[in-house]
């Protein structure tokens, strides 16, 4: 079956620090990935739409410049958190479209990252 | 913007009891997912209804989208403790972008 790994699955790190987040679809193509946040028993919040060799879509009110998105290749998009501070804290994970298949092809996500900036 | 609301935020059950958790959208939606996601881990895709009025089942449970395409369910019957876990209901209304309803949190007492 398809599968996406994502990597770090955690980290702690001082307040300041930049983090980069990778997600790779390890047995298929995926033009499309997408970036979600998720705070403790609630859902899953959508953060930006990667293109592969295009810039990403971001949802109202997710900070571009904070939340760098990077989708080099048809495997492989990153997420670098900017001078994380302590309310960017939360679990990121990453899901990914296989680029066969059209509109209804399902999402598969990575196990997620959880980020604790102290 | 497109909002997917789902019900209950929680429930708890006796191991053996059924349970339903319904999924609503403010517009009409191409398709709609289903995704479990346990404790500690990431969701995992359960299911896709894409035409009006489909049902499908997978052993106990039993998936359902509305003739309207604007809502959708998921049955279990005679819950297992392995069925503890968040259900999530996830609509697109077109392309790939999906948005998650809140999540129904199960919980099943052996």
């Amino acid at each position: 079956g398809a599968v996406v790994s994502q990597h770090p699955s955690w980290v702690i790190c001082k307040s300041g620090t930049s983090v980069k987040i990778e997600c790779r679809s390890l047995d298929f193509q995926a033009t499309t990935m997408f970036w979600y946040r998720q705070f403790p028993k609630q859902s899953l919040m959508l953060m930006a739409t990667s293109n592969e060799g295009s810039k990403a879509t971001y949802e109202q009110g997710v900070e571009k410049d904070k939340f760098l998105i990077n989708h080099a290749s048809l495997t492989l998009s990153t997420l670098t958190v900017t001078s994380a501070h302590p309310e960017d804290s939360s679990f990121y994970i990453c899901s990914a479209i296989s680029s066969s298949g059209g509109g209804n092809q399902p999402q598969h996500f990575g196990d997620g990252t959880r980020l604790s900036i102290l | 913007g497109q909002q997917v609301m789902q019900i209950p935020q929680y429930q708890h059950v006796q191991e053996g009891e059924d349970f339903t958790t319904y999924c609503n959208s403010s517009t009409t939606l191409s398709n709609i997912q289903w995704y479990k996601q346990r404790p500690g881990g990431h969701p995992v895709f359960l299911i896709q209804l894409v035409k009006s009025g489909e049902v499908k089942k997978q052993k106990r449970l039993t998936f359902q989208f509305g003739e309207a395409k604007k809502n959708s369910s998921l049955h279990i019957t005679a819950t297992q403790t392995t069925d503890v876990g968040t259900y999530f209901c996830a609509g697109r209304a077109g392309g790939f972008k999906t948005i998650f309803g809140a999540g129904t949190r199960l919980f099943v007492k052996a």
